[in-house]
């Protein structure tokens, strides 16, 4: 059974930090993996999409990557604001089920 | 606008009631899926459909039912034999096999009063 791990739960850190959230899973026949970005009482916005044959991803001032082999997925934030407060979920996605981490709790201290 | 929306926004539901939870999506997916999530933890699964009149059933699908009746509508019934509903409900929907992007509703969040 696929289990997909987060680390760290929370993180504080100061506005302007470039700063890196872990993501691992136990299976690593996957499709897929995908971020996502929750704020409180909302749904969740999809960050990036890595396909099982790409090692990163990048948006603006996000960039994700994947390795298969070893399970693991890193989320890099650079220059860090505010509004990058949120709580930061990976989903793999094996078969046809996405399977999430806990979350990493974000805060950005102005 | 494409996307998925879930009503309504906040459902009260009394002991011994069965309460129903919309989600459409727009997006032409042919997969979908209802999560639950409790405060401080991680998504997980109730129920999962890839293809109209198929669903199959979650990790904690016990006291919740469904039907996939059109490919845009897939409703989430929370039964009297779910002891403990009150949580956020998402409802989610993707490309089938997994090969695509997955999309999330805005949520619903049904409290037992």
């Amino acid at each position: 059974k696929q289990e997909v791990t987060q680390i760290p739960a929370a993180l504080s850190v100061p506005e302007g930090e470039n700063l890196v959230l872990n993501c691992s899973f136990t299976d690593s026949a996957i499709y897929n993996l995908q971020w996502f970005r929750q704020d409180p009482g909302k749904g969740l916005t999809s960050l990036l999409l890595i396909q099982s044959s790409q090692r990163e991803q990048t948006s603006g001032r996000l960039n994700a990557s994947l390795d298969k082999s070893s399970g693991r997925s890193t989320l890099y934030i650079a220059a860090s604001q505010p509004g990058d407060s949120a709580t930061y979920l990976c989903a793999v996605i094996g078969g046809d089920k996405l399977v999430f981490g806990a979350g990493t709790i974000l805060r950005v201290k102005s | 606008d494409g996307g998925i929306t879930q009503s309504p926004k906040y459902l009260f539901r009394k002991e011994g009631q069965n309460v129903t939870l919309s989600c459409e999506q727009n997006l032409n997916h042919d997969a979908m899926y209802w999560y639950r999530q409790d405060p401080g933890q991680g998504l997980r699964l109730i129920y999962y459909s890839q293809i109209v009149n198929d669903f199959q059933k979650g990790d904690i699908a016990e006291g919740y039912s469904v039907s996939r009746e059109k490919k845009e509508s897939f409703p989430l019934t929370v039964t009297s034999a779910q002891k403990n509903p009150t949580a956020f409900y998402l409802c989610a929907s993707s490309t089938t096999g997994g090969f695509g992007e997955a999309f999330f509703g805005q949520g619903t969040r049904l409290t037992v009063v």
